[in-house]
């Protein structure tokens, strides 16, 4: 059972535009959602994170909203950078569960220069 | 500062082999350890998650077994590797009073002949 889906395998943007990555979840306990980004041979590394109680939360070029009522989140990349280009983790947790972390399959965006 | 390394960074082992994966983490007292395993199309999967030293809980039923002997030791095992073992593990810790970030290592490739 994917807990959480990340409908896309991959994403192609040109530098400078926007990347949208989007991510949906199925499990209502869930209340603190991060994304992760990894390069390969390498391990994720945190990026932003947000909980239940925010719609939104932004980072510089990092914004990540958050729809309850739709149990979907997305992470909004402006501009767009050829060192963006990486595979984007989602990922969930729930205070009731012991905060252990559930992965999205991952996306991978390549940002054409 | 808090650093977390595991080892070795890529294996090549015949099947049927033993495996030993090594993780330490230096900077922190009394981390959550976690073993994930990345497999393609699967995301970030959760395997082992240990809250404190010879506590180990395992998520998927599979051949392989976590320890964990020392308070920022977790070691990831098998006495006798297969095929389907072959993908990249990565450890991580958390903090006990963290809200669910983890901090991942480098990770280690292992192919399994």
């Amino acid at each position: 059972d994917q807990q959480v889906k990340q409908n896309s395998p991959s994403l192609s943007v040109q530098e400078g535009r926007i990347s949208i990555l989007n991510c949906d979840y199925t499990n209502s306990m869930f209340d603190y959602f991060l994304w992760y980004k990894k390069y390969p041979a390498e391990g994720p590394t945190f990026l932003i994170s947000i909980s239940s109680i925010k719609d939104k939360n932004e980072d510089g070029r990092f914004t990540v909203f958050l729809n309850k009522s739709a149990k979907h989140l997305s992470l909004h990349i402006v501009p767009s950078q050829p060192g963006d280009s990486a595979v984007y983790f989602c990922a969930a947790s729930a205070r009731t569960s012991g905060s252990r972390l559930t992965f999205g399959e991952g996306t991978q965006l390549t940002v054409n220069p | 500062s808090q650093t977390i390394h595991q080892w070795p960074a890529t294996l090549v082992q015949p099947v049927g082999s033993p495996l030993s994966l090594e993780c330490t983490v230096e900077g922190t007292s009394n981390p959550n350890l976690y073993w994930y395993r990345q497999a393609a199309g699967r995301g970030l999967q959760l395997l082992f998650y240990s809250v404190g030293i010879g506590q180990i809980s395992s998520e998927v039923p599979q051949n392989l077994s976590a320890s964990r002997p020392q308070d920022r030791q977790f070691i990831l095992s098998s006495k006798k590797l297969l095929l389907s073992d072959s993908g990249f593990y990565l450890c991580a810790w958390k903090g006990q009073m963290n809200t669910g970030e983890l901090f991942f290592g480098e990770g280690s490739r292992l192919t399994v002949l």
